[in-house]
């Protein structure tokens, strides 16, 4: 069946540091990739997408592009700030189109 | 302002007591859907609705039940056969054909004890 691999966490950078979370998927055909975050004692938002091979979802900042030779759809931000800290979460969409599989989540702490 | 609403945020229940969570939506959405999550676990789906008056299983609805009477109404029911109930349950709703992009609620997070 589908599955997300996201790196464990916790993170923890300084302000303005460089941000990658990785996240590497197995699905048969071609699923959509997203990231979604959660913010402290909230639900999730849809942070980014990308919907075919090469594709390239941003959104903030942040930006994960849909790499279809090595399954993978890393995370990455440029220079972090304070107010990104939050679980971040790869997930997909297969062929079932029903349901979105998730990763574990990743912990991003982001200290002044 | 357009969203979803889930009440209580935080419920508490004693053992062997069925407690039913709220989800509504004026997104005038098709679809909704129920998660667990746990600490370490991502995301897990429970139920699914693609439209009124149906609704299906996802990968741990044992201990659960759920009913879509409304559109905008996906109410969520924890049972006394549910081992471990204590979790954050999340709902979500999607338009028709568009069940890959998700919007979610704030979440209850429910204590059982």
């Amino acid at each position: 069946g589908d599955s997300v691999t996201q790196m464990e966490g916790p993170v923890t950078l300084s302000e303005e540091a460089f941000l990658t979370i990785n996240c590497t998927y197995t699905a048969t055909g071609y699923p959509s990739l997203f990231w979604y975050v959660q913010y402290p004692g909230e639900g999730l938002q849809l942070l980014l997408k990308a919907t075919k091979a090469d594709d390239k979802g941003s959104n903030k900042g942040f930006e994960a592009t849909y790499r279809k030779e090595t399954t993978s759809f890393h995370l990455e931000k440029g220079s972090v700030q304070v107010s990104d800290s939050a679980v971040y979460f790869c997930a997909l969409s297969g062929g079932s189109n029903y349901k979105l599989t998730f990763g574990k989540g990743t912990l991003l702490t982001v200290n002044p | 302002d357009g969203g979803i609403t889930q009440s209580p945020k935080y419920l508490f229940r004693k053992e062997g007591q069925n407690v039913t969570l709220s989800c509504e939506q004026n997104l005038n959405h098709d679809a909704m859907y129920w998660y667990r999550q746990d600490p370490g676990q991502g995301l897990r789906l429970i139920y699914y609705s693609q439209i009124v008056n149906d609704f299906q299983k996802g990968d741990i609805a044992e201990g659960y039940s759920v009913s879509r009477e409304k559109k905008e109404s996906f109410p969520l029911t924890v049972t006394s056969a549910q081992k471990n109930p204590t979790a954050f349950y999340l709902c979500a709703s999607s338009i028709e054909g568009r069940q890959d992009e998700q919007y979610f609620g704030p979440g209850t997070r429910l204590t059982v004890t």
